[in-house]
Formats: C-alpha cells, sequence, structure tokens
C-alpha cells in the first residue's frame, strides 16, 4: 500500500509566485483533509472534501488559497499569490469511511516563501 | 466550538521514564479522542483513540483514558525510550451535519525529547 502521495517534498519560491501542492489519497478512501502545520498555530484543517465534494472549507485563511479534487484519486491546493507567511508545511490526509475518524496522512510539503 | 488543550513542550525525559502528557478537551456531545504522533520528518500517524467515556485506548505500551467528569484524554506511558521521542497530538473529532463524515480537532502538538 503506498499510502498518501504528496508532492513536491519541499518548494522554495519567490513572494507573488504561484504554488500548487498536489496529494493522491489512497485508493477506495472517500474523505481527503488539507492542513497547514506552523510553529505558532499547530496543526490548521484548511478544507475536507468527500466524495470529491468540498464539505468544509472554513479554514481556508484567504481568497489567495483554493483546492480542488477533480476526482477521487487526485487534489491540489493553490496559493495564488504566495507570501511569506504561507511559509510552513502542508499536510494532505485521506480517511477510508465517512463514520471512520482514523486519518492516513502524507509526509508534507515543506514551502518556503521568500 | 471544540478546542484541544495540551501542555506545553518540549518535555525531556530520561529512558525508563514515567510519561505524562496532559490534555484536556472542550466539545458539544460526545465526541471520540485520539492520540497522534508525528516523528521527525513524517507526518502523523494514530497512536490510539477511544470513542466514549471510561474507553481506555493502548498501543505501543502508551494509554490514555476517556474522563468525561474531567474532560481529560492524558497520555501515558510507563518506560520511555529513545525512539520514543517524537511530537504528539492530542484530537477529538466531530460529526460533521452538512455532507456527513468526521472532523478533527488537534491540539498544538507536545514535542518529547527522550535521553539516554
Amino acid at each position: 500500500d503506498a499510502g498518501v502521495i504528496q508532492s513536491p517534498r519541499h518548494e522554495v519560491t519567490e513572494m507573488g509566485q504561484e504554488v500548487t501542492l498536489r496529494c493522491k489519497p489512497i485508493s477506495g478512501h472517500n474523505s481527503l483533509f488539507w492542513y497547514r502545520q506552523t510553529m505558532m498555530r499547530g496543526l490548521e484543517l484548511l478544507i475536507y472534501f468527500n466524495n470529491n465534494v468540498p464539505i468544509d472549507d472554513s479554514g481556508m485563511p484567504e481568497d489567495r488559497f483554493s483546492a480542488k479534487m477533480p476526482n477521487a484519486s487526485f487534489s491540489t491546493l493553490k496559493i495564488q499569490p504566495s507570501e511569506p507567511r504561507d511559509s510552513a508545511v502542508y499536510f494532505c490526509a485521506s480517511s477510508p469511511d465517512r463514520e471512520e475518524e482514523k486519518l492516513f496522512f502524507g509526509s508534507g510539503t515543506q514551502l518556503s516563501v521568500l | 466550538g471544540n478546542s484541544v488543550t495540551q501542555m506545553e513542550g518540549p518535555v525531556t525525559l530520561s529512558e525508563e521514564a514515567f510519561l505524562t502528557i496532559n490534555c484536556t478537551y472542550t466539545a458539544t456531545g460526545y465526541p471520540s479522542l485520539f492520540w497522534y504522533v508525528q516523528y521527525p520528518g513524517e507526518g502523523l500517524q494514530l497512536l490510539l483513540k477511544a470513542t466514549k467515556a471510561d474507553d481506555k485506548g493502548s498501543n505501543k505500551g502508551f494509554e490514555a483514558t476517556y474522563r468525561k467528569e474531567t474532560t481529560s484524554f492524558h497520555l501515558e506511558k510507563g518506560s520511555v525510550q529513545v525512539s520514543d521521542s517524537a511530537v504528539y497530538f492530542c484530537a477529538l473529532s466531530e460529526t460533521l451535519l452538512t455532507g456527513g463524515g468526521n472532523k478533527l480537532t488537534f491540539g498544538t502538538g507536545t514535542q518529547l525529547k527522550v535521553e539516554l
């Protein structure tokens, strides 16, 4: 089992550039979550999809952030334009069942915006 | 809204020492409670869970008991090892009324360092 796959593992970009983070959930999982982790704010839920439909995006910080899930095996988180305060580790996680609260996390994308 | 409060770290212990990491929560209803562990450079992994009051979750020598009366879910281990060095997150789940599914709310994490 490949687990949740995120890419890239590390991303360094300049302020104002567009950043796209990618996630492939575990096959058969129907829930997908994007989290952001920083020293100051800890682990924050940004958005949650169930069966490819965004259910809760109340954690998305502002309009510069957008997320899509065009099919059951792929999701993207886009930041446009990026800012230095967006620097963080972004995690994708998937869950097999709407009643099961166990999350499987990817290894994360370390984003640095200069 | 729901929230989770953990003791601040880092917690530094000698190998074979007893570990307690405190966690308290605020929630409406009856959430499930979790401990997740994050090793350096990796994503979070589920360590243990408890789904109702007085349940005890246990795994790899760690355990935590769901205490409804004190709204707590403290993590304990009788004898820690260097390999237990990681960041530990307490979390609770809430069922989303719209769209279904469950949403986890995490604490800020507690870093544990175990030294020889």
